[in-house]
C-alpha cells in the first residue's frame, strides 16, 4: 500500500544554519499530490506546502520542496532556519484513488 | 470566515461510556476527514467523507468506532464502550473541490478525549 517514510524523528539545528527534512514515499499511483504540514505546540496541523507536480520546486515562508517522481522524494528544506520554526512537521500524500497517507512525523528544534 | 469547528473541545469519559465528537467543516468544503493523534502513535487517518459518502475508511478500528455524515454542515464521530487506549486528540479536516484525497487540507482544533 502507499506509505510516506520521515527518516528522523527529531532534527535539531541552530537558528540561521540551514535544515532539510526527509520525506519519501511508494506508491502505485501517477497521479498524487504531496504535502508538508506544520503543526505548532497546541495547534492544529496547517498546510506550509503542497505539490503534484513532478520537479516543480514550491515554496512558502521560506521553505522550498520539489517532488521528485523518479527518485519518490518530497524533502523539506529553508536555507536559514528561525526560532519560531520549532514545531512537528508532517509529510503527507494523498494518491487519484482516494487514499490519503501520512508520515510519522518530524520534531524540527531550533536553538539558538 | 470560521474555520472547521470542533466539540467538544475537551472531553472525560469513564471507562465503557459512549463518547460522541463532532465537527462543522468550512462552508463550501466537500470533504471532511477524521484523524486520531497520540505522542505516541503520532497521526492516524481514520476516515473521511466527500459530498457526504463515505470514501475511505481504512484507519476506523473495526470495533466501537464509527463516523457519520448525515448532511454537509456537520459530521460526527462516535466511540462506544470507551477504553483508556482511545484516549488521543481526535482532529477534524475538511477540503475543498473535487481533489479528495489531493487536495490541501484545513484542520480544527481537535476534541481532547480522555477516557479514565
Amino acid at each position: 500500500g502507499d506509505s510516506v517514510t520521515q527518516t528522523e524523528g527529531l532534527v535539531t539545528v541552530t537558528e540561521g544554519l540551514p535544515v532539510k527534512l526527509n520525506c519519501t514515499y511508494q506508491t502505485t499511483y501517477l497521479t498524487i499530490a504531496f504535502f508538508w504540514y506544520v503543526q505548532y505546540l497546541n495547534e492544529a496541523p496547517q498546510v506550509l506546502l503542497k505539490s503534484s507536480t513532478d520537479n516543480k520546486r514550491t515554496e512558502h515562508q521560506g521553505f522550498h520542496a520539489t517532488l521528485h517522481k523518479s527518485s519518490s522524494s518530497f524533502h523539506l528544506q529553508k536555507s536559514s532556519a528561525q526560532l519560531s520554526d520549532s514545531a512537528l512537521y508532517y509529510c503527507a500524500g494523498g494518491d487519484s484513488n482516494n487514499r490519503i497517507f501520512f508520515g510519522d512525523g518530524t520534531q524540527l528544534v531550533v536553538k539558538p | 470566515n470560521a474555520g472547521v469547528i470542533q466539540t467538544p473541545r475537551h472531553k472525560v469519559t469513564g471507562k465503557g461510556q459512549e463518547a460522541t465528537l463532532w465537527c462543522e467543516p468550512i462552508s463550501g468544503h466537500s470533504a471532511v476527514f477524521w484523524y486520531r493523534q497520540t505522542i505516541v502513535q503520532g497521526l492516524e487517518f481514520l476516515t473521511y467523507f466527500r459530498n457526504q459518502a463515505p470514501i475511505d475508511d481504512s484507519g476506523m478500528p473495526k470495533e466501537r468506532f464509527s463516523a457519520q455524515m448525515p448532511n454537509q454542515s456537520h459530521s460526527t464521530l462516535k466511540i462506544q464502550s470507551t477504553q483508556p487506549q482511545d484516549s488521543a486528540v481526535y482532529l477534524c479536516a475538511s477540503s475543498f473541490g473535487t481533489g479528495g484525497a489531493m487536495a490541501e487540507q484545513f484542520f480544527g482544533p481537535g476534541t481532547r478525549l480522555t477516557v479514565l
